[in-house]
């Protein structure tokens, strides 16, 4: 189903390697965020953006990095400097708009770092 | 800072029995909330807000101010009920519309 992709599903990396995840939307939406879910944790925010050229640190920026340079694509970058980088990382999107905040979800990217 | 706590991280009910998964928040401001939820090998969906007052297969989920608490109740539970399920509050106030998840109860129904 379209919406939201995320790739690759999982993702494999050696220790002290960057590494982008991908996440690409087609519902024509403005906003758009990156969570970590690690269980018992629920979702915490990472970045996000309300606009294309604009993004925010969510609670848990340290390590991470991201880029806004379309519409429709919000790439992450796990950085080295990320000190527990294995989860599962989750994109959404949203109108971002008052009236309609509904974020929608990708499939998400299980990283382990070995 | 606000916080949504999800008291429960499992709850196992019977097919037919009412379910109420709790929720409370702390937040100073006027809040937004809601219920996600993620079915086994699904994504994360939205299942219901506050500001709606909407059932939504059946859940309901009413905020009260007082307690501090957007519970959500279903009166006969369905083995398709059985999901993760995550509450969420809005920062409109900040104007970034950033979701603060629960940490997640995990609903399962026995047939």
């Amino acid at each position: 189903d379209g919406g939201i992709t995320q790739s690759p599903k999982y993702l494999f990396r050696k220790e002290g390697q960057n590494v982008t995840l991908s996440c690409e939307q087609n519902l024509n939406h403005d906003a758009m965020y990156w969570y970590r879910q690690d269980p018992g944790q629920g979702l915490r925010l990472i970045y996000y953006s309300q606009i294309v050229n604009d993004f925010q640190k969510g609670d848990i920026a340290e390590g991470y990095s991201v880029s806004r340079e379309k519409k429709e694509s919000f790439p992450l970058t796990v950085t080295s400097a990320q000190k527990n980088p294995t989860a599962f990382y989750l994109c959404a999107s949203s109108m971002g708009l008052p009236w309609d905040n509904e974020q929608f979800f990708g499939p998400g990217t299980r990283l382990t770092v070995l | 800072a606000q916080r949504v706590t999800q008291p429960e991280k499992l709850l196992s009910v019977f097919k037919g029995a009412p379910v109420e998964l709790k929720c409370n928040y702390s937040y100073s401001g006027s809040p937004e909330l809601f219920w996600y939820v993620q079915y086994s090998r699904q994504r994360l969906q939205l299942l219901l807000r506050h500001i709606s007052r909407e059932s939504i297969k059946g859940f309901t989920a009413d905020l009260n101010k007082g307690e501090t608490s957007f519970h959500l109740k279903k009166p006969f539970a369905q083995e398709e009920d059985s999901a993760m399920y995550y509450c969420a509050l809005i920062d409109s106030g900040a104007g970034s519309y950033q979701l603060t998840f629960g940490k997640g109860t995990k609903l399962s129904v026995i047939p």
